[in-house]
């Protein structure tokens, strides 16, 4: 296992069309972290699942965003009719049950710029 | 509210100086706390992740130390080198379960050779 897998790395759309992501989290992992960082700033917290249920969103999470991680496996975020403010660093994380004893391992993110 | 301060914002060093970066929370309730490098337009990687019960961890030239009390941690690296130019961040977990990680917006690092 070579970690945390995010695919595309990039991503440029226009605005209006609908994107979706991918995170492939470490195998033994049972919990799986989406976080988003714009330029200059530090992650900010969107989404997490443990094994398959979400189970917290945030206020960040507009309607237009959706996760899902079907069997607990990888996960997809969707971002429906895309914004100017969508443009972002999107990473993905995982960790064991008690993350705060293990830490966070973290994907090399997704980039999305939206034209 | 829970909030994570890394000062400065940038810092520019020539190589082989030691140098401390620096790390504040506003709640001592902060569970533990992990610091991050990320290299421009990559990913987060973990450097180090210091228990509550601990007061400091160390990986090569890396040291990292939380004092709760005072709301501060501190990431020591020695002898700095060019390839240690990247943005430094650092999150605390406000609970075991690690589901409320707070980041600072890092600290830029330059080291010139």
């Amino acid at each position: 296992d070579t970690g945390v897998s995010q695919d595309p790395r990039h991503k440029i759309t226009k605005r209006g069309q609908n994107v979706t992501f991918r995170c492939d989290p470490i195998s033994e992992h049972n919990r799986l972290y989406w976080y988003r960082q714009t330029l200059g700033q530090g992650p900010e917290f969107l989404t997490y699942f443990q094994n398959e249920a979400q189970l917290e969103k945030s206020r960040l999470l507009s309607d237009r965003f959706s996760a899902e991680r079907p069997k607990g496996s990888f996960s997809t975020l969707e971002i429906q009719r895309t914004e100017q403010g969508d443009s972002a660093m999107y990473l993905c994380a995982s960790s064991l049950t008690a993350s705060a004893n293990y830490g966070y391992t973290f994907g090399s993110g997704t980039r999305l710029t939206v034209v | 509210k829970q909030e994570v301060t890394q000062i400065p914002a940038a810092l520019s060093v020539p190589e082989g100086e030691n140098l401390v970066l620096n790390c504040s929370f506003t709640d001592s309730a902060i569970y533990n706390l992990q610091w991050f490098r990320q290299d421009p337009g990559k990913g987060l990687t973990s450097l180090l992740l210091i228990q509550s019960s601990q007061r400091e961890q160390t990986s090569g030239r890396l040291n990292a130390s939380l004092d709760k009390s005072s709301g501060r941690s501190t990431l020591y690296i020695a002898a700095s080198q060019p390839g240690d130019s990247a943005t430094y961040l650092c999150a605390g977990f406000y609970n075991q379960a690690g589901t409320a990680l707070i980041f600072g917006k890092g600290t830029t690092l330059s080291v010139s050779s």
